[in-house]
């Protein structure tokens, strides 16, 4: 089965300026995840999704992140503006239900510089 | 709400030798916990999870171990390999929670 696609696969921007990645999770997956990695610690959530609606953006920084998952299936985070603490991996993740404890898939990230 | 600690951070062993890598949860509502893999500049892949109503589980050489009353649980690598070297992240989630991922753990296996 084809895995979890992500746009681009890198970026670099300067600060204040606007940022968008792309998501296309595995067919039939209902539950969607964006996860920001810096550079030595592990994935830390920033949105869930269950199809389109959200469930948990509690650590999400509303002032400048936001997504959208507008039919159920694909997804974009956007940051706008840009500052230097968020350069970092930007992971996407994907599941068959959220009713359970469930295996993620991840895709392979989009790697964020801001200078 | 959880917290996971991961130790150690860097974990350098012999080829053929076993690796252990450990993690400590707070939360003890969590039911589930999985371990990925991560290889330089690729994406976590699941190794290996266990739900808190077994105690071990093990698959070849990859083995997990949980402690719900100590609230710790542990990976174990038996007959490491060079292509055993990478990031391991332990992670942690109740019912219908988030996972909350732990630090993770450098492994270097030296041929």
């Amino acid at each position: 089965e084809a895995g979890v696609a992500q746009s681009p696969r890198y970026k670099i921007i300067e600060k204040r300026q606007s940022v968008a990645f792309w998501c296309n999770p595995i067919s039939g997956h209902a539950t969607l995840y964006w996860y920001q990695q810096i550079l030595g610690q592990g994935p830390k959530l920033l949105i869930q999704f269950q199809n389109n609606g959200v469930v948990d953006d509690s650590q999400l920084p509303k002032d400048r992140f936001s997504a959208e998952r507008l039919k159920g299936v694909d997804s974009t985070l956007k940051i706008q503006p840009a500052k230097l603490e968020d350069s970092a991996v930007y992971l996407c993740a994907s599941s068959f239900n959220t009713g359970l404890s469930e295996k993620l898939f991840f895709g392979s990230g989009t790697q964020l510089s801001v200078l | 709400g959880e917290n996971v600690e991961q130790h150690p951070s860097t974990l350098s062993v012999q080829e053929g030798d076993s690796a252990v890598i450990k993690c400590t949860y707070s939360d003890s509502a969590s039911n589930y916990f999985p371990w990925y893999k991560q290889e330089l500049g690729k994406r976590p892949q699941l190794i290996i999870d266990i739900r808190s109503n077994v105690g071990e589980k093990k698959d070849q050489r990859i083995a997990v171990t949980l402690n719900k009353t100590a609230k710790h649980f542990s990976l174990h690598i038996t007959e490491t390999q060079p292509e055993d070297s990478a990031v391991y992240f332990c992670a942690a989630s109740r019912s219908q929670g988030n996972l909350i991922f732990g630090k993770g753990t450098k492994l270097s296996v030296k041929p």
